[in-house]
Parts: C-alpha cells; sequence; structure tokens
C-alpha cells in the first residue's frame, strides 16, 4: 500500500520557469513532511520540510505548499536552473518516542531543467 | 565532519552468495536507518536500529536478511543466498536521536546480482 504518492514521475522544465511537484497522503497521523533532493550516485539530502500545521514554507526558491484538508503537499522550485536538476522525494514522517522517526517516500520525480 | 559513509559502493555477487555492506554513521550519531531502493522506486524503509539494538525491523523481509549494529564498529546488512530480486541500491542514514530527528543520508551501496 503505497501511503504517499507523488507526481509526475518525471518532468522538464526550461530554465527560468516553475517546476511543481505534487504529493498526496492517506495517513493522518503523519507529522512532518519534508522533501528531499537526490543527485545521480548520491543519496538523498533533505532539501525542505513542513509541520502540518503550517500552510506554506518558504527558503530561497524552493516553496512548500500544504493542504491539510486535501491531504496534499506541493514542492514549488522558483525561476528553476540546471543545477536543480535531480530527482526529488516528497516524504512523511512519523515521529516516535526516543527519536525514532519512520519515514514513508513518494517514489520520486526526476526533473530536468532544459537551458 | 564527515558524513555517512557507506562501502562498498559498488557490491556485485552472483546468486546464493552473501552480500556485507557496511554503514559507518556521522560522529556522535547513535541511530541507524536502513533502506532499499528498486530501479525507478522511491526508498524503502528496512530497519532502525541503535547501539546493539534492533528497534524496528517491520521493513525487513523475514528470510535471509538481518542487520546489527554493535557497540563497536559500523552497522552491518546482511544478506544471505542472494537472489537476481536483491539488485538494488541500500542507503543508510544516521541520526543523532535526541537533539534533532533529522536523517543523514550516505552516498549508497548499489548491489547487482548475477
Amino acid at each position: 500500500q503505497q501511503q504517499v504518492k507523488q507526481s509526475p514521475q518525471s518532468l522538464i522544465v526550461q530554465k527560468g520557469g516553475i517546476s511543481i511537484i505534487n504529493c498526496a497522503y492517506e495517513n493522518t497521523a503523519f507529522d512532518y513532511f519534508p522533501w528531499y533532493q537526490q543527485f545521480p550516485g548520491k543519496g538523498p539530502a533533505l532539501l525542505i520540510a513542513i509541520r502540518p500545521d503550517v500552510s506554506e514554507k518558504k527558503e530561497g526558491r524552493f516553496t512548500i505548499s500544504f493542504n491539510k484538508s486535501a491531504k496534499q503537499f506541493s514542492l514549488h522550485i522558483m525561476d528553476s536552473q540546471p543545477g536543480d536538476s535531480a530527482t526529488y522525494f516528497c516524504a512523511a514522517i512519523l515521529l516516535n518516542s526516543g527519536g525514532y522517526q519512520k519515514v514513508t517516500f513518494g517514489i520520486g520525480t526526476k526533473l530536468q531543467v532544459i537551458p | 565532519n564527515a558524513g555517512v559513509m557507506q562501502n562498498p559502493r559498488h557490491l556485485v555477487r552472483r546468486r546464493g552468495q552473501e552480500a556485507r555492506l557496511r554503514c559507518s554513521p556521522m560522529k556522535g550519531h547513535s541511530h541507524v536507518y536502513w533502506y532499499r531502493q528498486l530501479p525507478e522506486e522511491g526508498l524503502k524503509f528496512m530497519v532502525y536500529l541503535q547501539k546493539e539494538n534492533i528497534i524496528d525491523e517491520s521493513g525487513m523481509p523475514k528470510e535471509r536478511f538481518s542487520a546489527e549494529f554493535p557497540k563497536e564498529g559500523p552497522s552491518i546488512l546482511r544478506i544471505q543466498q542472494v537472489v537476481r530480486g536483491d539488485s538494488a541500491a541500500y542507503f543508510c542514514a544516521s541520526s543523532p536521536g535526541t537533539t534533532s530527528n533529522e536523517q543523514f543520508f550516505g552516498p549508497g551501496t548499489r548491489l547487482t546480482v548475477l
């Protein structure tokens, strides 16, 4: 059962354009919603994250929009650059006692930003 | 401060052999997670360990797979009698566990089973 659904699976955007990736979740118990960026041959790296009591979070060119009632959240990359070309994963985290966080990942979106 | 280290980066095994994947967490981190990434798929949780303890292995296949995180040395993910379906990238992540919940990922081990 896929608890976090991500779309699209691939995305091509012109340099300077806006990249938008969407995710939907099912479990209302999730505590935290991060986005990870992964370059080929590397592990995922945390990009930006949001808690469900916040509707939007912006860090530089990256913005998360969160819709709690619809159980959806999205990543917007403004002024997309070729260096942003990577695979992006949304995720949902359950925080348990003792610092344990259980992460459920989306399937990933391969973003290509063309000059 | 070195990040999470994994070795080997690439591992080729023939069907029936054993695969041992190693993960050295970041300095000061006592929590380790293992994930598997199949081609064209997201990462799937396998197991969560603290020093000398397996806390959650709900994502680990019941047979052939085992993990440990000894008091000294790296965490080890062991796959016995590998099959072609085990071919994947295996990522380890570590976290300090108390002051921050963020997981820091290693570069992964790419296992190919011939």
